[in-house]
């Protein structure tokens, strides 16, 4: 079965600073991989999706991530992060066969102005 | 189009009470899947379907109850409320295996047993 993790519970940056929000999953085969946030009291919005091909997948909101195979990451990234990027972010994996994503713990992202 | 709506936003429930949460999608997507959210747990997927007239468990089933007569609809039914199930409650649907085309979520339901 697969699984997601996301080391950081919290992650704080000053605005304008870049961001990177880890996740490491573990499954045999490629996996499906997601970024997902959530806004205070909403429910979660898709930010990018990776299933094959190019490993730097491009997102909404400015957000990128990099698929790396022998560190069984996903790593989420932002050049520079603005005040409106506080959020919670999640890593989902899914793998073929399997018809619904695992979701990670998430990530606290918090913003200093 | 309106997305995934779920109703009610927030329910206080006694022990022991019942209550259903409803969910609906007008994207014609076959996928629907109901999660929890608890505080530093992420989301557990209580129960899913893939169609209509099709369901199964998920990781946290107990407690719960579903079924799916029409592509629109997938309510969550609880049959006798307990506090272990005050938490937040998110509906979320898919075109085609959430694996593939990633999930459209609802706002949530915001539940209190006490």
């Amino acid at each position: 079965a697969q699984s997601v993790t996301q080391p950081d519970i919290h992650i704080t940056v000053s605005e304008g600073a870049s961001l990177e929000l880890r996740c490491n999953y573990s499954y045999g085969a490629t996996p499906y991989l997601f970024w997902y946030v959530q806004s205070p009291g909403q429910g979660l919005q898709l930010l990018l999706k990776y299933f094959s091909g190019d490993t730097l997948v491009q997102g909404i909101k400015g957000f990128e991530a990099e698929f790396k195979r022998s560190q069984s990451s996903f790593n989420l990234r932002k050049p520079s992060v603005h005040w409106s990027d506080a959020a919670e972010y999640f890593c989902a994996v899914g793998a073929g066969g399997s018809y619904i994503p695992t979701f990670g713990r998430g990530t606290s992202l918090i913003v200093h102005p | 189009n309106a997305g995934v709506t779920q109703t009610p936003k927030f329910q206080v429930l006694k022990t022991g009470q019942s209550m259903t949460l409803q969910c609906a999608q007008d994207m014609n997507h076959e996928y629907m899947s109901w999660y929890r959210q608890d505080p530093g747990m992420g989301l557990r997927l209580i129960h899913y379907s893939v169609g209509a007239g099709i369901t199964d468990q998920g990781e946290v089933p107990n407690g719960y109850n579903v079924s799916r007569s029409t592509t629109e609809d997938f309510p969550l039914r609880l049959l006798s409320a307990a506090p272990s199930q005050t938490s937040v409650y998110f509906c979320a649907s898919s075109f085609g295996q959430g694996v593939t085309y990633g999930y459209t979520f609802g706002s949530g339901t915001r539940l209190t047993v006490v």
